[in-house]
């Protein structure tokens, strides 16, 4: 199957900083990309989609300046948590689907903890 | 706006048993269905999904899932359940029309003990 990588795993930084966070598509050419956060113990909530070359469309609540969302190629998508805060604290998950696919790939996630 | 219920939160079972996990959405056009698993420390894994025709969808690892468009849910199901089922189990539905934005339950745990 499709696979979908997240780097970093897992990410600590400071209060104000902001943390880039990549999400590949491996082994596809990935048309859209999706960005989702998880809470503990809750499910997986949808941030934001991009689509390869143009802007991201958000989820409505989501701050576009403040989750910035680049689409750049058909195997990269970035995620950059800007002036981050501990509530930004969370594990932050994306996925792909593409032109011959129809579903979407996981990828493992990023943890990311703002003291 | 769209909504998934998955109504168990935490399934303990013994091995063996048998297990049905609840999902009901609300939407009502098409949708697409699907039971998505996360094994401990592991990515979410499709473990079936439904598109069209046969409502009784057979997935990876025994498990099987039965979309009732009355009821408007789409239960998943194993008959024999092993120490290695346990973990979260998702429910999301994506409408035909629109975005293709997955909707996720709440999600359950589910715990075999062996």
């Amino acid at each position: 199957g499709a696979v979908v990588s997240q780097h970093p795993s897992w990410v600590i930084c400071k209060s104000g900083t902001s943390v880039k966070i990549e999400c590949r598509s491996l082994d596809f050419q990935a048309t859209t990309m999706f960005w989702y956060r998880q809470f503990p113990k809750q499910s997986l909530m949808l941030m934001a989609t991009s689509n390869e070359g143009s802007k991201a469309t958000y989820e409505q609540g989501v701050e576009k300046d403040k989750f910035l969302i680049n689409h750049a190629s058909l195997t990269l998508s970035t995620l950059t948590v800007t002036s981050a805060h501990p509530e930004d604290s969370s594990f932050y998950i994306c996925s792909a689907t593409g032109t011959r696919l129809n579903e979407q790939f996981f990828g493992p996630g990023t943890r990311l903890t703002v003291l | 706006a769209q909504s998934v219920s998955q109504h168990n939160h935490h399934v303990i079972l013994s091995e063996a048993a048998s297990l049905e996990l609840g999902c009901n959405y609300s939407y009502g056009g098409t949708v697409n269905l699907f039971w998505y698993v996360q094994y401990p420390g592991q990515h979410l894994q499709l473990l079936l999904k439904y598109f069209s025709g046969d409502p009784l969808v057979k997935g990876i690892k025994g498990f099987e899932a039965e979309f009732i468009k009355s009821k408007f849910s789409f239960n998943l199901r194993k008959p024999s359940v092993q120490w290695s089922d346990t973990a979260e189990y998702f429910c999301a539905v994506i409408p035909e029309t629109g975005a293709n934005n997955l909707f996720f339950g709440t999600g359950t745990r589910l715990t075999v003990i062996p």
